[in-house]
């Protein structure tokens, strides 16, 4: 167990469709880091937080935006959702935000995209 | 853009056989190398993360070293335990992001 909780662990939904996938990060750590991987594209960055401001931008796609919140929980929203969004979405946390630590991955969300 | 390479993409081992997983990489002055293990359906599990080039780090049945240009990971009298992706990853020196290769599959067998 790395610490860091993801909600839900799967998440069925339609196109056109948005959700919102949850991330809780290790007690202490600042840096929320969030994944996506998929069988043909294995794991993208997508977008970095740290104490609440964005830090870097990965190939996130513009229908999808994030925000970490002052008790430093994270939340990925997703919107207009395409049958190609289905992937695994992950949530890593690490204690800096500067390049070098390593990072700890929750056990994921799972989107399905009907 | 950082380039990572994982080979092979699958390794069938007996029980005991020793073996080694290579990590090929191209990035513009490297932070770190990471390696992770990957159940299916689960999310990474930190191993080892290597900073310069000479580094070696041992847990358990598994080493990890690093050159200038790729990793290893070693693993020594695999136990079917020891089955799961390895993940590499690279992180620059002036990035954030951990840019990840395919990993590989190992399957250890009884």
């Amino acid at each position: 167990d790395s610490g860091v909780t993801q909600t839900p662990k799967h998440l069925i939904t339609a196109t056109g469709q948005r959700v919102t996938l949850r991330c809780s990060p290790r007690s202490g750590d600042l840096s929320v880091y969030w994944y996506q991987q998929s069988l043909d594209q294995g794991l993208q960055f997508l977008i970095q937080y740290y104490n609440g401001e964005e830090r870097a931008k990965g190939n996130i796609l513009e229908r999808f935006s994030a925000q970490q919140f002052p008790d430093l929980h994270s939340e990925l929203n997703l919107s207009s959702l395409e049958l190609g969004d289905s992937a695994l979405y992950f949530c890593a946390s690490s204690r800096s935000g500067t390049p070098g630590y390593e990072q700890y991955f929750g056990p994921g969300t799972r989107l399905t995209v009907t | 853009e950082d380039q990572v390479t994982q080979s092979p993409e699958a390794l069938r081992l007996q029980e005991g056989e020793s073996s080694s997983l290579n990590c090929s990489y191209t990035v513009s002055g490297l932070r770190g190398l990471f390696w992770y293990r990957q159940d299916p359906g689960k999310g990474p599990e930190f191993l080892f993360t290597l900073y310069s080039a000479g580094e070696e780090k041992e847990k358990e049945r598994l080493k990890a070293t690093l050159t200038k240009k790729e990793s290893f990971l070693h693993i020594t009298a695999p136990k079917p335990e020891d089955s799961a992706t390895y993940l590499c990853a690279v992180q620059a020196s002036n990035d954030y992001k951990l840019s990840f290769g395919a990993g590989t599959t190992v399957t250890v067998r009884a």
